[in-house]
Order: C-alpha cells, then sequence, then structure tokens
C-alpha cells in the first residue's frame, strides 16, 4: 500500500533562518506531488505542484520554493524564513491530476519566531 | 473567477441527529467535487469524491454528499451523527481537464461539533 510521510512533526525556527522540509512517498511510482500550507486550521492555499522529477509549478510568489530530486522525494525549502511563513505544511500525492483524489501526509507544525 | 465556499465557519449537531455541511462552487463546465475530513494537528482524510453518474455519492464513515448542478451545490449529509464525527470538514473542487487552469480549490472548512 502506498504511505506518505513528512518531517519534521513540528519545527521553531527563528526569523532568517533557512528551512528545509521533506515529503516522501511510498508505494507508487510517478506520483504527481504538493505543497499546501493551512493558517490558522482553515482552508489550503496550494503551493507547488510537481508532474515528473525536476518539474515544479509554482502558484504562489513568495520566498519559499520547492525541489524534486527523485521521483518519490519533494522539498520545501527556503532561504530566510518570515514571520508569515508560520503554518501547517501539507504533502499530498496523487496518481494522476488535480481531478484524482489527494492523499496527505500528516503535516508540519511550522512556527517562525 | 473559480471558487468553492463553505458559508458555515461552524456547524453544532446532537448526537443522533442527522447533520449537513453545506458546499457551493463556482466553476466552468464538468467539476470533480471531494469532501475531505480533517482531525486536529492531522493530514486530511479522503471522505468521498463525485465524477459523474449518480448524484448521490456514499463514502467512507457513513457519510453521503449529494451534487445538485442546479444549484451548484455538494452538500455533505449523514443521517445520524456520532461525537467522533467532530472535527474540520473541507470541500474541494476540481475544473475538468489538465490545463494549468485546471487546479483544486479547497474551501475555508466548516468545523463540525456534535455534543452528546
Amino acid at each position: 500500500s502506498q504511505t506518505i510521510h513528512q518531517w519534521p512533526a513540528t519545527l521553531v525556527q527563528p526569523v532568517g533562518s533557512p528551512l528545509s522540509l521533506e515529503c516522501t512517498v511510498e508505494g507508487t511510482s510517478n506520483p504527481n506531488l504538493y505543497w499546501y500550507r493551512q493558517a490558522a486550521g482553515r482552508g489550503l492555499q496550494l503551493l507547488f505542484y510537481s508532474v515528473g522529477i525536476g518539474q515544479i509549478s509554482s502558484e504562489v510568489p513568495q520566498n519559499l520554493s520547492a525541489s524534486r530530486p527523485q521521483d518519490r522525494q519533494f522539498i520545501l525549502s527556503s532561504k530566510k524564513l518570515l514571520l508569515s511563513d508560520s503554518g501547517f505544511y501539507l504533502c499530498a500525492w496523487t496518481s494522476g491530476g488535480f481531478t484524482d483524489t489527494q492523499y496527505f501526509g500528516p503535516g508540519t507544525r511550522l512556527t517562525v519566531l | 473567477a473559480q471558487s468553492v465556499a463553505q458559508p458555515e465557519d461552524q456547524v453544532n449537531v446532537a448526537e443522533g441527529n442527522p447533520l449537513t455541511v453545506k458546499c457551493t462552487y463556482s466553476v466552468s463546465g464538468n467539476p470533480y467535487l471531494f469532501w475531505y475530513v480533517q482531525y486536529p494537528n492531522r493530514g486530511l482524510q479522503f471522505l468521498l469524491k463525485y465524477i459523474t453518474g449518480d448524484n448521490l455519492v456514499k463514502g467512507s464513515y457513513g457519510f453521503e454528499a449529494e451534487f445538485n448542478k442546479s444549484q451548484t451545490s455538494f452538500h455533505l449529509k449523514k443521517p445520524s451523527a456520532l461525537v467522533s464525527d467532530s472535527s474540520l470538514y473541507l470541500c474541494a473542487v476540481s475544473p475538468p481537464g489538465y490545463s494549468s487552469a485546471s487546479k483544486i480549490i479547497f474551501g475555508s472548512g466548516t468545523r463540525l461539533s456534535i455534543r452528546p
């Protein structure tokens, strides 16, 4: 069966520090991968998605970036965190496009102080 | 612009009573519609989806949703609520096709509270 992992589960970082969040998927090949941010326990904002290795589409211009160095690995990064980057970050995968069911990881709670 | 709305921030229901969580959308064409549930500090779990066919879709944990094209709605329902159903529910809409404009859109979420 397919599983999706995210780490770390929680992270507290000072303003201006770098960020690296990792997401990996097991049990499937060529997944579409997604990064979302959820603020204040509400709706999700799509940040990035990837349909293959090295292919990244950015939805919201900001100081975050994403990379996909391997088929089942998706990384969210920042060179310098802002206070506004605090939130709950969720990774998800689908076997196809946006019309497919999304399967979410457990999330990373990021607090920027 | 394409959008999805969950007009109620909070829904309160007594255990054993029927529940409805509302979702309306504004999307061109025939969209794909989803409901997800999120437990505290957890990722989202898929409940059900509508692609085509029967307007009443049955999903996990006894939930069902009714697609109404004329009202552009996809309300989530359950005949008899359980305390364990208390959680955050998110509706999502995905326009048809695979163009760059065909992104999934999530609603702002409705917090469902079931009192014993």
